[in-house]
């Protein structure tokens, strides 16, 4: 049984380009989400989705930043005219359902030059 | 709000040494408490939670115990080995709160030397 897969592991983006980060949940599970980690920092939640819809996005920055979780495919957190303050970990994790275990990807290393 | 604080790190200890990361929490409800390990390059891995007070968390030698009047969740293990060390996460989260998001303390860095 695979684990959560985030892909890509490691992306370098130039400022005012745009980062895609994926994230393919767990088999089974219909819950993801989104973490991010600063330098010298813990994780900080950034949004919840289900399939389909967007739970809790109270985390998100109100500018530039979105994510979604599609009936098919995974989840996608798409950062536009990415600057260097967005270089980060970016975590996800998926659960079976409300309140269950969380489980981490390995994460995406986002590096804006 | 909601937070939690543990111990800075780094920690470096000898093999078989005893390990305590002290960890503190704030929290507006009656939070689940969890400790999690990153290994390097890897993703977050759970290693023992605790859902009410008094409740003692155990796995891999690791114990913690959801202490409510201090407010606290210690990880303790008797005698560390070198494949301990890591990144150990502190967190915490709000049951019933709609979002069941995890809310993480900064981080502790284990070394352990042979």
């Amino acid at each position: 049984n695979a684990g959560v897969m985030q892909n890509p592991r490691h992306l370098v983006r130039r400022r005012g380009q745009e980062a895609r980060l994926r994230c393919s949940p767990m088999k089974g599970h219909s819950h993801v989400y989104w973490y991010r980690q600063l330098p010298e920092e813990g994780l900080k939640f950034m949004v919840y989705l289900q399939k389909e819809n967007i739970i809790d996005e109270s985390g998100m920055p109100k500018e530039r930043f979105s994510a979604e979780f599609p009936k098919e495919g995974p989840s996608i957190l798409r950062i536009q005219q990415v600057v260097r303050g967005d270089s980060a970990a970016y975590f996800c994790a998926s659960a079976q359902g409300e309140g269950y275990e969380q489980y981490f990807g390995p994460g995406t290393r986002l590096t804006v030059t | 709000g909601n937070s939690v604080t543990q111990m800075e790190g780094p920690v470096t200890l000898s093999e078989e040494a005893f390990l305590t990361i002290n960890c503190t929490y704030t929290a507006t409800g009656y939070p689940s408490l969890f400790w999690y390990v990153q290994y390097p390059g890897e993703g977050l891995q759970l290693l023992l939670k605790a859902t009410k007070a008094d409740d003692k968390g155990s796995n891999k030698g690791f114990e913690a115990t959801y202490r409510k009047e201090t407010t606290s969740f210690h990880l303790e293990k008797g005698s560390v080995q070198v494949s301990d060390s890591a990144v150990y996460f502190c967190a915490l989260q709000l049951t019933g709160a709609g979002s069941y998001q995890l809310t993480f303390g900064k981080g502790t860095k284990l070394s352990v030397i042979p």
